[in-house]
């Protein structure tokens, strides 16, 4: 069946050390993956998408890469900030369907 | 404001009670979803529709009910049959049929009492 996996459920950084996040997925094929964030008690927020024919994506401070051959995205907060706290789910999507990590939470210490 | 509301923020259900969840989107479009969020786990499709008077089961639509009678709303009912409905509900909504970018409420957490 398919798997989605993040790396870890917690990971905790020091401010201004860039963040780097897993997603690691099995018995799937996405045409495109996307990160999205999440704060307590909140829907999630969308923040990048990224496609199957894409190797890295940028927005401000954010980097996806994703590697189909791994079958892997990595996902970079760069300059962290105590703000940048908070879960960030990892979703893949093809043919309609949509699936989500279980997500991992960030800290960004001061 | 465009934005997708939910209400209400908190809902507590009676045992054998049917209670539902209101979904309502002012940003015009066409597929609206359901997903259910447990502590631990990821988010979990119960039901989607893509046009309005249409709507197809997702992962785990046992004990839920949907209707999309309008463009901009998308209701979901917990029934009686729902043993474990302790949860939170989240609705999105995207702009196409191919589901890519979606766009989340604020979410309604549902407690049994």
């Amino acid at each position: 069946s398919q798997k989605i996996e993040q790396n870890s459920e917690a990971l905790n950084i020091q401010e201004g050390k860039t963040a780097t996040l897993t997603c690691n997925y099995t018995n799937y094929s996405p045409a495109y993956l996307q990160w999205y964030r999440q704060d307590p008690g909140r829907g999630p927020v969308f923040l990048l998408l990224i496609r199957e024919n894409e190797k890295e994506k940028r927005k401000e401070r954010l980097k996806v890469t994703f590697d189909t051959t791994l079958k892997q995205s990595l996902f970079h907060i760069t300059a962290s900030q105590p703000a940048d706290s908070a879960t960030y789910l990892c979703a893949l999507g093809s043919q309609g369907n949509l699936i989500f990590g279980k997500g991992t939470k960030l800290s960004v210490k001061p | 404001d465009g934005g997708i509301t939910q209400s209400p923020k908190y809902l507590f259900r009676k045992e054998g009670q049917n209670v539902t969840l209101s979904c309502e989107q002012n940003l015009n479009h066409d597929a609206m979803y359901w997903y259910r969020q447990d502590p631990g786990q990821g988010l979990r499709l119960i039901y989607y529709s893509q046009i309005v008077n249409d709507f197809q089961k997702g992962d785990i639509a046992e004990g839920y009910s949907v209707s999309r009678e309008k463009k901009e709303s998308f209701p979901l009912t917990v029934t009686s049959a729902q043993k474990n409905p302790t949860a939170f509900y989240l609705c999105a909504s995207s702009p196409g049929q191919k589901r890519e970018t979606q766009y989340f409420g604020p979410g309604t957490r549902l407690l049994v009492l």
